[in-house]
């Protein structure tokens, strides 16, 4: 079965802390996604990355970055956590340029007061 | 700007009806089409994946369709269940540059 695993489901920081979300996926995939899901807004892409070590901007990277040291494990980083940062975030994972079926993780719902 | 548009935003049928949305995007520089159903508490769950102009999958009650010529895709699901409430979402792969580009979603809620 295949997996991609958030490392914690819900998470409460405080403004100005820095936050670290793990993703990890067991299927190999080179391409892992970094998005934000917020009422009206739909998935909205913050970083995605489809090589070890190689990371691309999406559509809202302002205020976070990501790390890639291994092909399995895809980090999100809020560097000074804001409370418009609250949010749900997804990782998700994909093989090729059509990402032929990405998975996606459980979603972590961050809080920050 | 590459845009997804899907409709309608939300939906509410009774069990055994059969019902269908839409999903638009851009013509130009198609490369992949993208049904995912998200159910409530769960993560995205991938449906289908279409490439091809007149492309048509089914699987069990659902089947989609695709227009890459005019920009559109339909999801079709025939004899809604309860089980079928979720939002269903559509993303375009523009080129062969990995992004997906979503759209916001139909929500479909299915009475018993």
């Amino acid at each position: 079965d295949v997996k991609v695993t958030q490392s914690s489901r819900y998470l409460v920081k405080r403004t100005g802390e820095k936050v670290f979300l793990e993703c990890v996926q067991d299927m190999d995939h080179e391409n892992m996604f970094w998005y934000r899901q917020d009422p009206g807004l739909g998935l909205r892409l913050i970083y995605f990355s489809y090589d070890v070590k190689m990371k691309e901007k999406g559509d809202i990277p302002e205020g976070y970055s990501v790390s890639r040291e291994k092909k399995e494990r895809f980090s999100l980083i809020l560097e000074s956590a804001s409370t418009n940062q609250t949010s749900m975030y997804l990782c998700a994972s994909g093989t090729g340029p059509m990402n032929t079926e990405a998975f996606f993780g459980q979603g972590t719902r961050l809080t920050v007061v | 700007i590459l845009n997804v548009e899907q409709s309608p935003q939300s939906l509410h049928v009774q069990e055994g009806d059969s019902t269908n949305f839409t999903c638009s995007f851009p013509s130009s520089n198609f490369y992949a089409l993208h049904w995912y159903r998200w159910e409530t508490a769960k993560s995205p769950e991938a449906l289908f994946v279409m490439t091809l102009n007149g492309d048509e999958k089914k699987k069990g009650r659902i089947s989609a369709t695709l227009n890459t010529k005019e920009g559109y895709s339909y999801l079709y699901i025939k004899g809604s269940q309860p089980e079928d409430s979720a939002t269903y979402l559509c993303a375009f792969t523009a080129g062969n540059n990995r992004k997906l580009i979503w759209g916001l979603g139909t929500s479909l809620a299915v009475n018993p």
